[in-house]
Order: C-alpha cells, then sequence, then structure tokens
C-alpha cells in the first residue's frame, strides 16, 4: 500500500509570507491521482488542488500545485489569516490514502 | 445546490450498531462513486468505503471489513454505511463524500469534490 508522508507537521508564518508544504508518497504515483484538500478548525474538508496541478473551483490563484512520481508541493503564496488550517494530501489507488497532513498557523 | 446531508450518528456500546444515511441533492447522484470517510478526534482523514455508481462494487478499508457495510439507494439519492461490532476506536465524525472522476488532458483525474458536514459517532461504554 502507498503511504503519503507530510512534512512539515506544522508551519508558523506571517501573513503575507509563502507556505510549501510536502507530500512524499512510498512509491511512485500518478500525478493525476493527487489531490490536496484544507481543513479550517472546526470545518469540513475543502478540495483545493486536484490532479497535482489544477486549481478546484472557487480556490485563490495563490494556491499552486507540482510534483511528480514520489514528491508533490502544496504552495501557497501571499498567505491570508484565512489560510490557517490543516491541509492534507490525497491518493486514490483503488483505495483513499491521506497524509496525515500539515497544521499551517498564521502568526 | 450540490449538498450531502449525513444523519444517524450518535452514542452506542461496544459491539453494539449503527446505521449512517446520507442523503444527495443537486446533481445525477448515478453517475458518481460514492464513500465514507471518517475522523477521530483530533486525529487525521482516514477512508472507510466507497460504493460504485451502480451499486456493484464496493470496497473497504482492512480496519472496517467484515464489521461495516455500503449500499445505496439510487432511486432515493442516498448512501448508507451500516456499523456493526462497533468499537472504541471508531468514535469518529463520518463524512459522505462524492468522488469526481474527470477526463482532463488525456489524464484521469480522481478526486473528492463535495462533503457533507459529517456526523458525530460515539462509541464508549
Amino acid at each position: 500500500d502507498i503511504v503519503l508522508t507530510q512534512s512539515p507537521s506544522t508551519l508558523s508564518l506571517s501573513p503575507g509570507e509563502r507556505a510549501t508544504l510536502s507530500c512524499r508518497a512510498s512509491q511512485s504515483i500518478s500525478f493525476s491521482y493527487l489531490a490536496w484538500y484544507q481543513q479550517r478548525r472546526g470545518h469540513t474538508p475543502r478540495l483545493i488542488i486536484h490532479g497535482a496541478f489544477t486549481t478546484a473551483p472557487g480556490i485563490p490563484d495563490r494556491f499552486s500545485g507540482s510534483g511528480s512520481e514520489t514528491d508533490f508541493t502544496l504552495t501557497i503564496n501571499r498567505l491570508e489569516p484565512e489560510d490557517s488550517a490543516v491541509y492534507y494530501c490525497q491518493h486514490y489507488d483503488n483505495s483513499w490514502t491521506f497524509g496525515q497532513g500539515t497544521k499551517v498557523e498564521i502568526k | 445546490q450540490v449538498q450531502l446531508v449525513e444523519s444517524g450518528g450518535g452514542l452506542v456500546k461496544p459491539g453494539g450498531s449503527l446505521r449512517l444515511s446520507c442523503a444527495a441533492s443537486g446533481f445525477t447522484f448515478t453517475d458518481y462513486y460514492m464513500g465514507w470517510i471518517r475522523q477521530a478526534p483530533g486525529k487525521g482523514l482516514e477512508w472507510v468505503s466507497y460504493i460504485s455508481s451502480s451499486g456493484s462494487y464496493t470496497d473497504s478499508a482492512d480496519s472496517v471489513k467484515g464489521r461495516f457495510t455500503i449500499s445505496r439507494d439510487n432511486a432515493k439519492h442516498s448512501v448508507f454505511l451500516q456499523m456493526n461490532s462497533l468499537r472504541v476506536e471508531d468514535t469518529a465524525v463520518y463524512y459522505c463524500v462524492r468522488e469526481r472522476r474527470d477526463l482532463i488532458k488525456g489524464y484521469y483525474h480522481y478526486y473528492l469534490d463535495v462533503w457533507g458536514r459529517g456526523t458525530a459517532v460515539s462509541v464508549s461504554s
């Protein structure tokens, strides 16, 4: 089974800074099966990126995804207070696997 | 609008049973795989089970296999999760999700694009 490992576990940054979140797969995966979700405190998870690069409808263009094979990145430019959340990567391979999450804190 | 509404959660003793329901609206239900994701208190997201659009194919996580059964009623636009032999470690918020499969520039993208608000299940003596 593929394991997704996210790093760092917590990021603490100031408004306006850039956040770089990593998702590493235990083996090479297809980019098209890799998605990212945002979960604000007390809220339901929300899709932000699918196919590793494609931003979901309604998501600000400050969010972007990149990567291939085993290493994928979610980048959040010009951080805003509303970006404070836990971010999960997820992969489909006849089951749905999630990383353990990265918490982004805005100072 | 597109919506998933879960119900059926509650407090149950270890070894007990619960049946969760998810009512879908605002989209062509029979076009989509559906599933359940859970989140234990203070923990991350864990896949539980999914079901094909026709209901003919299902799969579940090893942690619930043999205890939980997913089903759907396409006429009623609903998905169900029958949970038997519940354990303390099944305590979680259970989210109903819609799986999307899009062909984009020659590649199929698989992702969970709609989530319900969740229903809380607590297993405790």
